[in-house]
């Protein structure tokens, strides 16, 4: 059975901290990994990953894929408030369909 | 451009009511795609459109039904309401998968069911 999951399911941390947020995948017929971030709204698009060991930057933020242990990583340095969201992984395959995971909850505390 | 839209953004039914979710999108996207989203979950697939007149069931299905007579609309038809179906529905769409997977979303339907 095809399964997305997201390590950990919450984490506290303060001001300036460093955050990694894992996700792994079991998926047939994959394409992409998807990074989204999700403020009690819509989720809007971080990144985007497709070739495994290319890291891809944004800012404070960071991801890079895994594909032969099936993973991905999701940094984020010198964390603000700003950053307080659920995170949320998801896996696409050759029909566009995203399988997400859980998500993790990331509060950063002033 | 509007981008996806979604009407109503909230909405409550008594059980065994009826009603259809609105979803359009202005930026001639081929694939559109229903999720919906419980309390402290991440999103999991309803139903899926490849094109105007294609639709194809994703993970959680039952209870839902859509279809897709234009490019632009792809509505989200519930029968029967039950408490179950108490969600936030998202509706999102790519161009193709050719072009892009990165999906786009509208902003999310808060529907209850009591």
């Amino acid at each position: 059975e095809d399964k997305v999951v997201q390590s950990p399911l919450s984490l506290v941390v303060h001001e300036g901290d460093t955050v990694t947020l894992n996700c792994s995948y079991e998926v047939t017929n994959f394409r992409s990994l998807l990074w989204y971030k999700q403020e009690k709204k819509a989720p809007t698009f971080l990144f985007m990953l497709t070739s495994s060991g290319i890291e891809k930057k944004s800012g404070r933020l960071s991801s890079i894929l895994d594909k032969k242990e099936l993973f991905s990583i999701l940094n984020i340095t010198a964390t603000q408030t700003g950053d307080s969201a659920v995170y949320l992984c998801a896996v696409t395959d050759s029909w566009g369909k995203l399988q997400f995971g859980a998500g993790t909850q990331v509060v950063v505390t002033p | 451009n509007a981008g996806v839209t979604q009407t109503p953004k909230f909405r409550i039914l008594k059980i065994g009511q009826s009603m259809t979710l609105q979803c359009t999108q202005d930026m001639n996207h081929n694939y559109m795609y229903w999720y919906r989203q419980d309390p402290g979950m991440g999103l999991k697939l309803i139903y899926y459109s490849v094109g105007a007149g294609i639709t194809d069931k994703g993970e959680v299905p039952n209870g839902y039904n859509v279809s897709r007579s234009t490019t632009e609309d792809f509505p989200l038809r519930l029968e029967l309401a039950a408490p179950s179906q108490t969600s936030v529905y998202f509706c999102a769409s790519i161009q193709t998968v050719q072009s892009s997977y990165e999906q786009y979303f509208g902003p999310g339907t808060r529907l209850t069911v009591t």
